[in-house]
């Protein structure tokens, strides 16, 4: 049961164009919810994240949208660029017992043209 | 902030043998750690939350005799796997628990049984 979803593999953009990467998830109990940027074999780099209780989360470049009715999130990047090459993950955390506790997507490839 | 780093980033051992693989916050203290393990092409797979001071909770299918987690200190968690065989080369990677629920990942650990 893939509670989390990322049904786009890959994604290729122009460089300085917007990157929009999206997710969904089908746990209502999910009320936290992260990006990260992976590169192959090395660790999940935090980008960004996004309480249930708002829509929208902005740090520089990166925007989270949170669609709580739809169950969806997406992340924006603006505008891009090639060293944002990676593999995208969403991942979503609910609270009780599963604290902390993160749940994935299966990732999708950014892939940033010069 | 938020640095975690794991040790070794790589190993190679022979079927049988055990392996250990030690995680540490650098800049922050870390009650709940986590260890994920992710094959070729794969999400992250949560294995098991360890927890300072208490026994670790294993998820559905992972086999804690063969994961030994051992959490000794707020900045120190340890995974062991037992007897190694070829079915367990993986990257193993784990992250520690900081504000907001927000998890900061080490760089992982390739293993390689032969």
């Amino acid at each position: 049961d893939q509670q989390v979803k990322q049904n786009s593999p890959s994604l290729s953009v122009q460089e300085g164009r917007i990157s929009i990467l999206n997710c969904d998830y089908t746990n209502s109990m999910f009320d936290y919810f992260l990006w990260y940027k992976k590169y192959p074999a090395e660790g999940p780099t935090f980008l960004i994240s996004i309480s249930s209780i708002k829509d929208k989360n902005e740090d520089g470049r990166f925007t989270v949208f949170l669609n709580k009715s739809a169950k969806h999130l997406s992340l924006h990047i603006v505008p891009s660029q090639p060293g944002d090459s990676a593999v995208y993950f969403c991942a979503a955390s609910a609270g009780g017992t599963s604290y902390g506790k993160l749940t994935f997507g299966q990732g999708t490839i950014l892939t940033v043209h010069p | 902030g938020a640095v975690v780093s794991q040790h070794p980033s790589w190993v190679i051992c022979k079927s049988g043998t055990s392996v250990k693989i030690e995680c540490r916050s650098l800049d922050f203290q870390a009650t709940t750690m986590f260890w994920y393990r992710q094959f070729p092409k794969q999400s992250l797979m949560l294995m098991a939350t360890s927890n300072e001071g208490s026994k670790a909770t294993y998820e559905q299918g992972v086999e804690k005799d063969k994961f030994l987690i051992n959490h000794a200190s707020l900045t120190l968690s340890t995974l062991t796997v037992t007897s190694a065989h070829p079915e367990d080369s993986s990257f193993y990677i784990c992250s520690a628990l900081g504000g907001a629920k927000t998890q900061y990942f080490g760089p992982g650990t390739r293993l390689l049984v032969l």
